[in-house]
């Protein structure tokens, strides 16, 4: 396994239903953040944790829901999600940049959800 | 409106020869610059970086060349291997900010 652990690998979905994704990272990093790859679309960034708190959102709609629990795990809590909503949810993780020089990241292999 | 952009979707290259993999950027505010590479069913990994007091940086095979005043990079894979297929990612960063990534090049290097 790579130092960012995603599960599941897989997941298909009601859009009724209530299922959550997880991060985990072993890489003494100290911010997480989700992004959602859709096909044909530029990586899109969701949610950005660092020093476990939340300090960006850009605007993702309610029915996802993150939580960080320690600088180590990040979920994502989905609910009433749309078909739309299918994709590939990555998960990274980097050290937060010191003196204006950025790291880097270093991502899981993701979850493919599927909504029907 | 797309700040980072790759025009090519896709790149076909003879194994052996040179690959150029091309990105554009908008922002003039963008000072920092990687390249990722994806495989099928894995999250993308780091390849290699630029800064923008650079305007070449080179590590084995790879080398990114960068353009500031044509706000172009590239991404030059010398000579290019099978096992170099895959997609790979332009992204673009106002140190101490969030990246943008662009959509994305396939690459085959044919046997």
């Amino acid at each position: 396994e790579t130092g960012v652990t995603q599960t599941p690998r897989h997941l298909v979905m009601g859009m009724t239903n209530k299922k959550s994704l997880k991060c985990e990272q072993h890489l003494g990093h100290n911010a997480m953040y989700w992004y959602k790859q859709s096909a044909k679309k530029p990586l899109e960034l969701m949610f950005v944790y660092s020093l476990e708190e939340r300090v960006e959102n850009n605007s993702v709609p309610s029915r996802f829901s993150p939580e960080c629990p320690n600088s180590s795990h990040l979920f994502l809590h989905l609910h009433t999600l749309q078909p739309e909503d299918s994709a590939l949810y990555l998960c990274a993780s980097s050290q937060e940049p010191r003196d204006r020089v950025p790291y880097g990241y270093t991502f899981g292999s993701g979850t493919r959800l599927t909504v029907v | 409106d797309q700040q980072v952009k790759q025009n090519s979707p896709s790149l076909s290259v003879q194994e052996g020869r040179i690959s150029i993999l091309n990105c554009d950027y908008t922002n003039s505010m963008f000072d920092y610059f990687l390249w990722y590479k994806k495989y099928p069913a894995e999250g993308p990994t780091f390849l290699i970086s630029i800064s923008s007091i650079k305007d070449k940086n080179e590590d084995g095979r790879f080398t990114v060349f960068l353009n500031k005043s044509a706000k172009h990079l590239s991404l030059h894979i010398v000579p290019s291997q099978p096992g170099d297929s895959a997609v790979y990612f332009c992204a673009a960063s106002d140190y101490g900010q969030n990246f943008v990534f662009g959509p994305g090049t396939r690459l085959s290097v044919l046997p």
